[in-house]
């Protein structure tokens, strides 16, 4: 069935470092993709989207770019700082026109000063 | 502000009670959804509901009910018959389910069993 996976967290990174969080999807067709990020106790907000192949979501510094060919998502940010350690989420809206969404199970960043 | 508003924000829930979670948006979507969140799990689907008076089953609905009969408005309730009730619980809507537009999430409420 339709799928989404995250490379396992927690991922510890220090200030400035490069930062890549992958994500892979299953998919017969192409459905739109989501990265969302959730802060302690709180909901999540949406960071970035893409929502045909090849386009590149981008906003506050994050990446990610929709590859068709490998079914991937992957977040980049080429600065972490201390104000970016949350959870992740990969997404993938669902099949038929629901606009339900397909989580990848979240990755948690710890960014150390 | 335009948003989801959810409440409370932390619920107590005595074995064989049912409790209902508030949620309202003033965006105007039409689309709603429940999702429910353990640790160290993504989101899984409760219920949906694409329209007034309209709702249908997600991935784990058992245990769960839900209405929608405002626009603005889909409450949730978690019965007796939901064994493991203790999860974090948000809300979210969408303005157009067909047109593949972003869900708006609320601030969440934390459910636990004492």
């Amino acid at each position: 069935g339709d799928s989404v996976t995250q490379m396992e967290g927690p991922v510890t990174l220090s200030e400035e470092a490069f930062l890549t969080i992958n994500c892979t999807y299953t998919a017969t067709g192409y459905p739109s993709l989501f990265w969302y990020v959730q802060y302690p106790g709180e909901g999540l907000q949406l960071l970035l989207k893409a929502t045909k192949a090849d386009d590149k979501g981008s906003n506050k510094g994050f990446e990610a770019t929709y590859r068709k060919e490998t079914t991937s998502f992957h977040l980049e940010k080429g600065s972490v700082q201390v104000s970016d350690s949350a959870v992740y989420f990969c997404a993938r809206r669902g099949s038929g026109n629901t606009g339900k969404l397909i989580f990848g199970q979240g990755t948690t960043l710890q960014v150390k000063p | 502000d335009g948003g989801i508003t959810q409440s409370p924000k932390y619920l107590f829930r005595k074995e064989g009670q049912n409790v209902t979670l508030s949620c309202e948006q003033n965006l105007n979507h039409d689309a709603m959804y429940w999702y429910r969140q353990d640790p160290g799990q993504g989101l899984r689907l409760i219920y949906y509901s694409q329209i007034v008076n309209d709702f249908q089953k997600g991935d784990i609905a058992e245990g769960y009910s839900v209405s929608r009969e405002k626009k603005e408005s889909f409450p949730l309730t978690v019965t007796s018959a939901q064994k493991n009730p203790t999860a974090f619980y948000l809300c979210a809507s969408s303005m157009d389910p067909i047109k593949a537009t972003e869900a708006f999430f609320g601030q969440g409420t934390r459910l636990t069993v004492v």
